[in-house]
């Protein structure tokens, strides 16, 4: 079973520091892809960053990266300067091949940027 | 570029009564995808579908009937609505995930409340 674990219910930033949100995974498959997602208070549900088992650098999109530790089964997202339009929910997800690649989502982050 | 639209937006049921949300995806996306969202349950898969004529239950269909005749389109019914379905339904789409590296592209999401 695929199985997705984001411990921080709530995270609060300083404008302009970094932040890191937690994520943990649980799979046996050998191929998977990891996904973060962000959902803002109006709702929509915006695709962040991908990170691909078999990548072996840490994959970066902007001010975004993703710190994968493969061994630990963590993919924590980065953000670094945060701006006060990064205040949202954040989501991580999973495909992975024993699960027919149908994602599995944690509970979601929310970050709270203060000016 | 439209991407994922979701009919209606809003909408207030009383128990009992039916509806079909409906979904459409300009992406020419093979996999389709329903999804509830409650508050601190994250994203609970209802029902997906990975091509036309094909459907297939997810975490929490009870109570949800869906259908894909056109790739195009993933509808998704209530039968008799219940006051537990009160909550926020998302449709996504994604092309086909070999390698679980497609990320989902997702519709605004309907706000659906039973009386």
């Amino acid at each position: 079973a695929q199985k997705i674990t984001q411990t921080q219910p709530g995270m609060f930033v300083q404008e302009k520091e970094a932040v890191t949100l937690d994520c943990t995974y649980d799979t046996s498959d050998p191929s998977y892809g990891l996904f973060w997602y962000k959902q803002p208070s109006s709702g929509e549900m915006i695709f962040l960053i991908y990170q691909g088992s078999y990548d072996q650098q840490n994959a970066t999109e902007g001010r975004y990266s993703l710190n994968f530790q493969k061994a630990r089964k963590s993919a924590n997202l980065v953000i670094s300067a945060s701006q006060l339009g990064d205040s949202a929910m954040y989501f991580c997800a999973m495909l992975a091949s024993g699960g027919s690649y149908i994602p599995t989502f944690g509970r979601g982050t929310s970050l709270i940027v203060h000016p | 570029n439209a991407g994922v639209t979701q009919t209606p937006k809003f909408r207030v049921l009383k128990t009992g009564q039916s509806m079909t949300l409906l979904c459409a995806q300009d992406m020419n996306h093979e996999y389709m995808y329903w999804y509830r969202q409650d508050p601190g349950m994250g994203l609970r898969l209802i029902h997906y579908s990975v091509g036309e004529g094909t459907t297939a239950k997810g975490e929490v269909p009870d109570g949800y009937n869906v259908s894909r005749l056109k790739k195009q389109n993933f509808l998704l019914g209530l039968e008799s609505a219940a006051p537990s379905q009160t909550s926020v339904y998302f449709c996504a789409s994604s092309y086909r995930t070999g390698k679980g590296n497609q990320p989902q592209h997702f519709g605004d999401g309907t706000r659906l409340s039973i009386l």
